[in-house]
């Protein structure tokens, strides 16, 4: 298993919904990410996990909660969100032998109404 | 402020040419560079990792670093339409978990 995988692919949510986003690796990859990237623009980081703790939080807000429940795993809840947060939402893992190579999964296409 | 700089293009060639995508960094000390390309709706792909100066190849691929001049680009050669896409740089600037990414160029190649 060579990929990072991402689910749903879509999501369309009400600004009251509460809502997960999952990701998952089987390479033995021990730092994963949450990227927020917006049409025409570079990926904004999120979150950086690494050995299943939280290493980095780019001040992002607190409607988007991070978890990471084991090395293979990390959800992103989110709750009470803004039609703003509307965006491609990417995961990415990195190898422990080459922690700042990111692979990236296909990411979730969040609509926010 | 740490940066990362890409002519946002589109960079337009023919068929079969070469394509230079470039792209300069701000931080003196950076040590490894990655180019991703990008298809429109889809997430990055990882192409080419650098970490010293000089050229690096892989298939069609050239990925050259100048740390003296602090800039990376990419070459890549016998250019197909299947390559038009858009093009990111991405800098470690300081050996933690974050990438630094620049804007992106759009490259466009023509049958």
């Amino acid at each position: 298993d060579t990929e990072v995988t991402q689910t749903p692919k879509h999501l369309v949510m009400g600004m009251t919904n509460k809502k997960s986003l999952k990701c998952e690796q089987h390479m033995g990859h021990r730092a994963m990410y949450w990227y927020k990237q917006k049409a025409k623009k570079p990926p904004e980081l999120m979150f950086v996990y690494s050995y299943e703790k939280l290493s980095i939080n780019e001040s992002v807000p607190s409607r988007f909660s991070p978890e990471c429940p084991n090395s293979s795993l990390l959800n992103l809840h989110l709750h009470a969100l803004q039609p703003e947060d509307s965006a491609l939402y990417l995961c990415a893992s990195s190898p422990p032998t080459s922690s700042d190579t990111q692979y990236f999964g296909p990411g979730t296409r969040l609509t926010v109404l | 402020q740490k940066e990362v700089e890409q002519n946002s293009g589109p960079l337009s060639v023919p068929e079969g040419a070469i394509a230079s995508l470039n792209c300069t960094y701000s931080d003196r000390g950076s040590q490894s560079f990655f180019w991703y390309r990008q298809y429109s709706g889809k997430s990055p792909e990882l192409i080419m990792s650098i970490y010293s100066n000089g050229d690096k190849e892989d298939g069609r691929f050239t990925a050259q670093l100048n740390k003296a001049s602090q800039y990376v680009s990419l070459l890549i050669r016998d250019s197909q339409p299947s390559d038009s896409a858009t093009y990111l740089c991405a800098v470690n600037m300081d050996s933690s978990y974050k990438l630094i990414f620049g804007s992106g160029t759009r490259l466009l190649v023509r049958p």
